[in-house]
């Protein structure tokens, strides 16, 4: 088992462009998210996704979409990208969304936009 | 909202030595975590608590999910390098919410 997976690693963007974060799970979880780590805070839930087919806005939501494609995927989209959304991005999984089910990370993307 | 609060930020060790960190928030959490974050890595799990009260151990880690559901502590005993890392407490109730880190340096 892989895990998380997300691609890519690493990516420069200049301000204005867009790109999407892939990630994919192989645990058959039901339940994926989107968080941005930035130097000196927690992790922050962006977006997240309970089951196949919904989507919710997490604590730091603008700018960005999701795409829940199937079980396994879970796409993060920054349409017009910004300087203030440098950071590393995390996605993860659960098997449930409830509070009792843990969360598994992959290595994270890691974005800078200039 | 729900936020936490995670001391000390770091912490510099020698080998051998117990270390200390712990969490506290205004609200309560159903579930309390600690990760723990290598360089270039996502966080990986160390220890889950589901209840209030609970003290769990992970071979030299041991955490415990406080009375009030406000917080968490996690203990390393007998610290080792390869300890060196980030570690985050994170609180869940509808979502989760995690600390700012403690990163823990152990000289040999």
């Amino acid at each position: 088992n892989a895990g998380v997976t997300q691609t890519p690693k690493f990516q420069v963007l200049k301000t204005g462009q867009s790109m999407t974060l892939q990630c994919a799970q192989d645990m058959n979880h039901n339940s994926m998210y989107w968080y941005r780590q930035d130097p000196g805070m927690g992790l922050r839930l962006i977006y997240y996704s309970a089951s196949e087919g919904t989507t919710d806005k997490g604590e730091v939501p603008n700018g960005y979409n999701v795409s829940r494609l199937n079980k396994r995927e879970f796409s993060l989209r920054l349409e017009s990208a910004a300087p203030s959304q440098t950071s590393v991005y995390f996605c993860a999984s659960s098997l449930l969304s409830n509070s009792q089910e843990t969360q598994y990370f992959g290595p994270g993307t890691r974005l800078l936009v200039l | 909202g729900q936020q936490l609060n995670q001391s000390p930020q770091s912490m510099f060790i020698q080998e051998g030595e117990d270390v200390s960190m712990n969490c506290t928030s205004s609200s309560i959490f159903n579930t309390w975590l600690w990760y723990k974050q290598d360089p270039g890595e996502g966080p990986v799990l160390l220890i889950a608590l589901y209840k209030a009260g609970e003290l769990t151990s992970n071979g030299r880690l041991t955490a415990q999910f406080g009375i009030t559901r406000k917080d968490s502590f996690l203990n390393i005993s007998a610290s080792i390098p390869s300890d060196v890392g980030i570690y985050f407490c994170a609180g869940q109730l509808y979502d989760m919410r995690f600390g700012a880190g403690t990163r823990l340096t152990v000289k040999p």
